[in-house]
């Protein structure tokens, strides 16, 4: 039984298109996040929501558009998709937000994103 | 700027003896550092954890070293398997001032049978 599933595994895409990634937990966590990892292999937040609220935003374009229905969703949209997206994107989640102690996140497998 | 660093990308060692797996930070609010392992197309999963109160943690094969005034933590796994071969990342977070976990690129294990 997947703990963090995300879905598409795979997404190939022609540039300028709009696209979503979806992420579901049944951990009964409170806080998801989105990561990027680039070519470089470098894992980068992007978001972070807490009971459905946005509580981290980092240095993201505003083409990505996170959204959170419920706690146990963080879907991530994507418009104007541009090459340099072209990256694996990772959904966690964790009991609460990375600033409490003894507190490690449950990752998805991963989508792979490739913008043509 | 990249404030968790794991200079080896990569890692060979002979199945049977001892994995050493370095990582340095630059941020002396870190006080919460974990380490993950993660399998080709598959995501991060957590192994040990280590808080700044302590300058050990061990939890069977894997002991996580923490040097604060350093600002460096190292991962030993004893006896090294061939399962154990993967990507390692390290994290820290700022603990209860803190709101996100920060990553280093990874070291690539390899445990050689």
């Amino acid at each position: 039984d997947t703990a963090v599933s995300q879905t598409p595994k795979y997404l190939v895409t022609q540039m300028g298109n709009d696209k979503s990634i979806k992420c579901e937990q049944n951990l009964g966590h409170d806080t998801m996040y989105w990561y990027k990892q680039d070519s470089k292999k470098f894992l980068k937040i992007m978001f972070s929501y807490n009971n459905k609220e946005l509580i981290i935003n980092e240095t993201v374009p505003n083409r990505f558009s996170p959204k959170s229905p419920d706690k146990a969703h963080l879907n991530l949209h994507i418009n104007s998709l541009e090459l340099g997206d072209s990256a694996v994107y990772f959904c966690a989640s964790s009991h609460r937000p990375a600033g409490a102690s003894y507190n490690e996140q449950f990752f998805g497998p991963g989508t792979r994103l490739t913008v043509l | 700027d990249q404030q968790v660093k794991q200079n080896s990308p990569s890692l060979s060692v002979q199945e049977g003896r001892i994995s050493i797996l370095n990582c340095d930070y630059t941020n002396s609010m870190f006080d919460y550092f974990l380490w993950y392992k993660k399998y080709p197309a598959e995501g991060p999963t957590f192994l040990i954890s280590i808080s700044s109160i302590k300058d050990k943690n061990e939890d069977g094969r894997f002991t996580v070293f923490l040097n604060k005034s350093a600002k460096h933590l190292s991962l030993h796994i004893v006896p090294s398997q061939p399962g154990d071969s993967a990507v390692y990342f390290c994290a820290a977070n700022e603990g209860y001032t803190g709101n996100q976990f920060y990553f280093g690129t990874g070291t690539s294990l390899t445990v050689i049978p």
